[in-house]
Order: C-alpha cells, then structure tokens, then sequence
C-alpha cells in the first residue's frame, strides 16, 4: 500500500535555527497537508497546499512557517527561526482529491524538538 | 469556536464487552465528522466518516445533530482494537479539527 514518508524521524534543533521537515506524498496525490501535534494536545492543522499554492491555513501557520513543493515528489515545511513552543510532533498528510471527506493518509511524523 | 471534545482520556474494557467512545462537536453549520485511529507504533489512519454510514472492523458511529454527538461504538472488544482514537470534525474545507484523543486498551 502507499505510504507517506516523513523524514527525519526526529529532529533536534537549536533555538532561533532554521529547520526543513520533509515529506514525500503518495505519488498521484494532488492535495498535501501539514499538522502538528504538541505532546499531550491535540493534532492541529497548520496548512493545506494544491497546485503550488497554500489553499487554508490557521492560525498557528505565521510568517515562520513556509511551505514549498521544489520538485516533483517532495513537499517541505520550513520553520525559519525555530522557538522551544515549536518542539511537536509534524505530520504531513496527502490526498488525491480535496476537501477532509476523502480522507487523508498521514505519514509517520517528524518529531522536532528545540533546544 | 468550533471544537471537538472527547471526554475520556483513557478507557479500558474487557475483551468481548461493548465499547463507546465518546464525541462532542461544537459546529454552527452542516459538520462533517470522522474517526482516525493510531494504533502503537504506526500511523494516523481513516477509521470511518459520518457521511458513509459504513461499519469498519465492527466499528460504527452515527451523527446525532440534537445531541452534536459521534459516538464510536463496537459491540464487542476485541485485543488488536487497542489504540489512540481520534474523533475530527471538518467544516467543508481542508482543515481538520481533532479531539484529544481517547485510548482505547482492550485487555483478556
């Protein structure tokens, strides 16, 4: 079966560092997702992106966050100046077509942490 | 605001005993609502959606708008349904919002 692959698995950073977390969707995928998940909170949604464009973000996706899809098959998350508050669990998310009620697979995150 | 609310932080059950997971909703419009599951140590997955009315490894769950409910229901336990049970609501966009999460622990 497909799967989402998020690499690195964990991450370690340094506070005020630049982090890329990346992603590599199921391949006929066209909708891609980004949520975080605080230890001890609920996952929360950061940002859906379609045709190299951010489609809905929230609240927590501020100007530190970007989101890129610099070639075919990756789609990163970049956190410019990283906070010790940013330290969660990633998960990236793809679906073949838009809107929550396809469904969508999630990968096996990325654990940042900030030092 | 919108929110979903999952009372039970923990709930364990005996193998064959029926199961409830509860959810609450707080949504002005028409919600669409989910249930995501994580069993140890692999991902988060699609266990079922309100709109499909489908049964999923015995699980059901029916949306009762009176009582912005979506309770996940088996009727009887088994061992491998032990996990992180997630309810989510979506307002028609892309944007999920989840619950804290319930862990069910099914033991014998």
């Amino acid at each position: 079966e497909p799967e989402v692959t998020q690499t690195p698995s964990h991450q370690v950073t340094q506070m005020g560092q630049e982090v890329i977390l990346r992603c590599v969707p199921i391949s006929n995928h066209l909708y891609f997702y980004w949520y975080r998940q605080i230890l001890g909170q609920k996952v929360e949604f950061l940002v859906s992106f379609y045709n190299n464009e951010i489609s809905e973000k929230s609240e927590i996706f501020d100007d530190q966050f970007s989101v890129e899809r610099p070639d075919g098959s990756n789609f990163t998350l970049k956190i410019r100046s990283t906070k010790l508050e940013d330290s969660a669990m990633y998960f990236c998310a793809s679906s073949k077509w838009g809107g929550a009620n396809y469904g969508y697979t999630f990968g096996s995150g990325t654990r940042l942490t900030v030092v | 605001a919108q929110r979903v609310t999952q009372p039970e932080k923990l709930l364990s059950v005996f193998k064959g005993a029926p199961v409830e997971l509860k959810c609450n909703y707080s949504y002005s419009g028409s919600p669409e609502l989910f249930w995501y599951v994580q069993y140890s140590r692999q991902r988060l997955q699609l266990l079922l959606r309100h709109i499909s009315r489908e049964s999923i490894k015995g699980f059901t769950a029916d949306l009762n708008k009176g009582e912005t409910s979506f309770h996940l229901k088996k009727p009887f336990a088994q061992e491998e349904d032990s996990a992180m049970y997630y309810c989510a609501l979506s307002q028609g966009g892309t944007a999920l919002i989840f619950g804290k999460g319930t862990t069910l622990s099914v033991s014998s």
